[in-house]
């Protein structure tokens, strides 16, 4: 089992809907939970993250978290053409004195105008 | 401007020759990280360091080294014992080990041996 298994996609939404990427997580010990997004041939830019279970708003993104069902997902309200990227999620998980980040394959989101 | 910088943006090499690829940072980040992206597979640690002259192996070190001889600079040397060393290289850091999932990364480096 991957330790972060993520959908590869395409994902396609039309302009304007709500996109939802979702991401599970194999280590229960994992603390920390991230999403950044990846343009096509560009590097990761953070976008959000997530600590504890509930929801975390910023502007359009809202991550949730889940721990007991190891699961945590990245929600676009009112997607723009502009969000058309690859989505990664990564977990950190503590310990050893380094605290490893593990990232998803990514989901590559589509938003049809 | 603060930030990470990576040269050069694209690298080719003939089979058999070692490269090396540079990574700078001036945001007085303690911590910095080398990773490669392959298609269909997510960010492979290839070796990270939390302070000047010190690193550690990632996940995936074999093939490479690295050298940290001033914070800002963590250059990766890709040598021909790496057995597929096509791929898209990434540079990150962050404030120091501990905070390890605020990373940054730099614009990358595609490097493609033939």
């Amino acid at each position: 089992q991957k330790e972060v298994e993520q959908n590869s996609g395409p994902l396609s939404v039309p302009e304007g809907a709500i996109a939802s990427l979702n991401c599970t997580y194999s280590d229960r010990g994992s603390q920390s939970f991230f999403w950044y997004r990846q343009y096509s041939g560009k590097s990761p830019e953070l976008i959000m993250f997530i600590y504890s279970n509930g929801d975390k708003e910023d502007g359009r993104f809202t991550a949730q978290l889940n721990k007991a069902s190891q699961y945590v997902s990245l929600l676009i309200r009112d997607s723009q053409p502009s969000d058309s990227a690859t989505y990664l999620c990564a977990v950190n998980v503590p310990g050893g004195g380094y605290q490893k980040v593990t990232f998803g394959i990514g989901t590559k989101l589509q938003v049809i105008p | 401007d603060g930030g990470i910088t990576q040269s050069p943006k694209y690298l080719f090499r003939k089979e058999g020759q070692n490269v090396t690829l540079s990574c700078e940072q001036n945001l007085n980040h303690d911590a910095m990280y080398w990773y490669r992206q392959d298609p269909g597979q997510g960010l492979r640690l290839i070796y990270y360091s939390q302070i000047v002259n010190d690193f550690q192996k990632g996940d995936i070190a074999e093939g490479y080294s690295v050298s940290r001889e001033k914070k800002e600079s963590f250059p990766l040397t890709v040598t021909s014992a790496q057995k597929n060393p096509t791929a898209f290289y990434l540079c990150a850091s962050s404030i120091d080990e501990a905070s390890s999932y605020e990373q940054y990364f730099g614009p990358g480096t595609r490097l493609t041996v033939t």
